[in-house]
């Protein structure tokens, strides 16, 4: 089974200051990883994903996450965020080992960017 | 490219009664999912289609749920008879061998 945690429900941050999401992920095999973003009333929209090779993956508007096998860690990073930033945030994981490429979902982080 | 569609976006039923949602994936996508979205969670995958097959389904209530994907290409997915813990947000997703994961924008189920 896998599966993926997000210890925080929510992140305030100041618009300009630097920003992290936390997620830990649980799989058997190799994880692929993937952040998606959710606007309201909006479907889930991708940002990035790491599969393999280098640990810093660059996605969509400034993002990056940085993946750290010995912590099972992939947290979401922006230098400097914007009030448009502000949404509810999932990181997720796969098994490409298995074939299925279903993704287990954590339970998401709502970012809040204060002006 | 044109994305994930999905109809309706927003539907209110009374328990037990039947409701149906459509999904056409992107073109080429063979892979086509259903997810469940309950206010406040992470998407939940109910099932997974490779072309028309079901990959898995372990996580469908099978007494009251069932999805089809008869062509390869559109999806429907049954409930009969709906319950209020079915309220919650159907997303449709599909992918190809070289692509991620793309999403629709969801149809919103309210069960009174």
């Amino acid at each position: 089974a896998q599966s993926v945690a997000q210890p925080e429900d929510q992140v305030n941050v100041a618009e300009g200051n630097p920003l992290t999401v936390k997620c830990t992920y649980s799989v058997s095999g190799n994880p692929y990883l993937f952040w998606y973003v959710q606007y309201p009333n909006r479907g889930l929209q991708f940002l990035l994903k790491y599969i393999t090779g280098d640990n810093l993956v660059k996605g969509s508007y400034g993002f990056e996450a940085e993946f750290n096998k010995s912590q099972t860690s992939f947290h979401l990073k922006k230098p400097s965020a914007l009030v448009s930033d502000s949404a509810l945030y999932f990181c997720a994981v796969s098994n490409m080992d298995t074939g299925r490429r279903a993704l287990t979902f954590g339970s998401g982080t709502r970012l809040q960017v204060q002006p | 490219e044109a994305g994930v569609a999905q109809s309706p976006r927003y539907k209110i039923i009374e328990k037990r009664q039947s409701v149906a949602f459509w999904c056409n994936p992107i073109s080429g996508h063979a892979t086509l999912y259903w997810y469940q979205q309950i206010l406040g969670q992470g998407p939940k995958l109910l099932i997974q289609f490779q072309n028309n097959g079901v990959v898995d389904d372990s996580q469908l209530p099978k007494d009251r749920f069932s999805a089809e994907r008869l062509k390869g290409v559109d999806s429907t997915l049954k409930i009969q008879p709906a319950k209020l813990e079915d309220s919650a947000v159907y997303l449709c997703a599909s992918s190809s061998t070289s692509v991620g994961t793309y999403f629709g924008p969801g149809t919103r189920l309210t069960v009174t």
